[in-house]
């Protein structure tokens, strides 16, 4: 079955500490996103990629990173800069930047201890 | 202007009950207007969506109301059922050329329905 995979699905970090995020996906979609989740806020875009080895900011994208070397991947890394993070993380993807449909991955949780 | 307000944040309604839950827009540049639904844990699911050249649009027990002079939009869910308890979600989406084409989301409608 084709669809997107996120792990792990629960995540705890340390202050101070870098983690990354993963996110795969079967669909041989060309556009990948991710989302993050506050209660009370909806979602709001990160980063997004519309092909491999590139990417853009989107609306919160500071204290986070991404990388797209393989069309099928886009993890994103919660860096220390990140002064809030805890929150519920979506990873997605479009056949194309310009397609209409997005499928969104399980998610996964990050909580800072 | 890129932002969608959703209305209300949570919702209850009885079984068979007609919950609406309502989304208002600026940008007159949005051609396509999505609902998504997000059960506790797991991703949002793509569930209707129109082009703002139609007034109305049902799928199943799903209906999608659009008002393009008051840049309005909503989801009415007929006979509702307990397993349409969920969060749902707006979204919109420009129609111009170019890279800045992702969705805006509302922030979300936390609906329960009663037995």
């Amino acid at each position: 079955d084709g669809g997107i995979t996120q792990s792990p699905k629960y995540l705890f970090r340390k202050e101070g500490q870098n983690v990354t995020l993963s996110c795969e996906q079967n669909l041989n979609h060309d556009a990948m996103y991710w989302y993050r989740q506050d209660p009370g806020q909806g979602l709001r875009l990160i980063y997004y990629s519309q092909i491999v080895n590139d990417f853009q900011k989107g609306d919160i994208a500071e204290g986070y990173s991404v990388s797209r070397e393989k069309k099928e991947s886009f993890p994103l890394t919660v860096t220390s800069a990140q002064k809030n993070p805890t929150a519920f993380y979506l990873c997605a993807s479009s056949i194309g930047a310009s397609s209409y449909g997005y499928t969104f991955g399980s998610g996964t949780r990050l909580t800072v201890v | 202007q890129q932002q969608v307000k959703q209305s209300p944040q949570s919702l209850i309604v009885q079984k068979g009950g007609i919950p609406i839950i309502n989304c208002a827009y600026e940008n007159t540049a949005f051609d396509y207007f999505p609902w998504y639904q997000q059960f506790p844990g797991k991703g949002p699911a793509l569930l209707i969506a129109i082009r703002p050249d139609v007034s109305e649009k049902k799928e199943g027990r799903f209906t999608i109301s659009f008002n393009k002079s008051a840049k309005q939009f909503s989801l009415h869910i007929m006979d509702s059922q307990p397993g349409d308890s969920a969060t749902y979600f707006c979204a919109a989406r420009p129609g111009f050329s170019g890279s800045a084409r992702q969705l805006t989301f509302g922030s979300g409608t936390q609906l329960t329905v009663l037995p």
